[in-house]
């Protein structure tokens, strides 16, 4: 039984590059969600899919940040010209639908840390 | 909107020590309620979860029970162990639809010693 899966686990990046994160679902789950999690705090919705369509996104998501899941199935999270205020773990979800009760499951994050 | 508060730690407890989680929320509707652990380094793992008021969430020795009426989910245990170190997180969903999605508390960190 796979869970949900993130690569790479830890990327190191300096200020003005762009990174991508790629998040592999647990299969059959129509749902796919991205938070964003810092350093001593819970985590923060950025934005979730349903199949593929992108359904909400957070005001914390700026320009900078784009997320796609095409053909919903994996879905790439995209952030151009890192600052450093963007280190911060990278969660991915999936769950099978929205429905109440629903178990949201995570995969392991992706930490970045912008230099 | 939707908001959990849980009590600030760090906690930090003896082993076989009774442990008590404060959880309270806000939130319209009828929210599901979770307890997600996250070890160090790692991501989140759902630990238990209630789908209604008087609902009992119970896993690994933990229990929450959701009051609607205090609005509230303290997580317990009745006896803990070292490997019960980790940071506990409670989260609540909305009542579904379209907009799902976890909201969280900002975690409480337990220590618990030999």
């Amino acid at each position: 039984d796979t869970g949900v899966s993130q690569n790479p686990r830890h990327k190191i990046t300096k200020r003005g590059q762009n990174v991508t994160f790629r998040c592999d679902p647990i299969s059959e789950h129509n749902r796919l969600y991205w938070y964003r999690q810092t350093l001593g705090q819970g985590p923060e919705f950025l934005t979730y899919f349903q199949n593929e369509a992108q359904l909400e996104k957070s005001r914390l998501l700026s320009d900078r940040f784009s997320a796609e899941r095409p053909k919903g199935s994996f879905s790439t999270l995209e952030i151009q010209r890192t600052e450093q205020g963007d280190s911060a773990m990278y969660l991915c979800a999936s769950s099978l639908r929205g429905g109440t009760g629903n178990t949201i499951y995570f995969g392991e994050g992706s930490w970045l840390t912008v230099v | 909107g939707n908001s959990v508060t849980q009590m600030e730690g760090p906690v930090t407890l003896s082993e076989e020590a009774f442990l008590t989680i404060n959880c309270t929320y806000t939130a319209t509707g009828y929210p599901s309620l979770f307890w997600y652990v996250q070890y160090p380094g790692e991501g989140l793992q759902l630990l238990l979860k209630a789908t209604k008021a008087d609902d009992k969430g119970s896993n690994k020795g933990f229990e929450a029970t959701y009051r609607k009426e205090t609005t509230s989910f303290h997580l317990e245990k009745g006896s803990v162990q070292v490997s019960d170190s980790a940071v506990y997180f409670c989260a609540l969903t909305n009542s579904g639809g379209s907009n799902y999605k976890l909201t969280f508390g900002k975690g409480t960190l337990l220590t618990v010693n030999p």
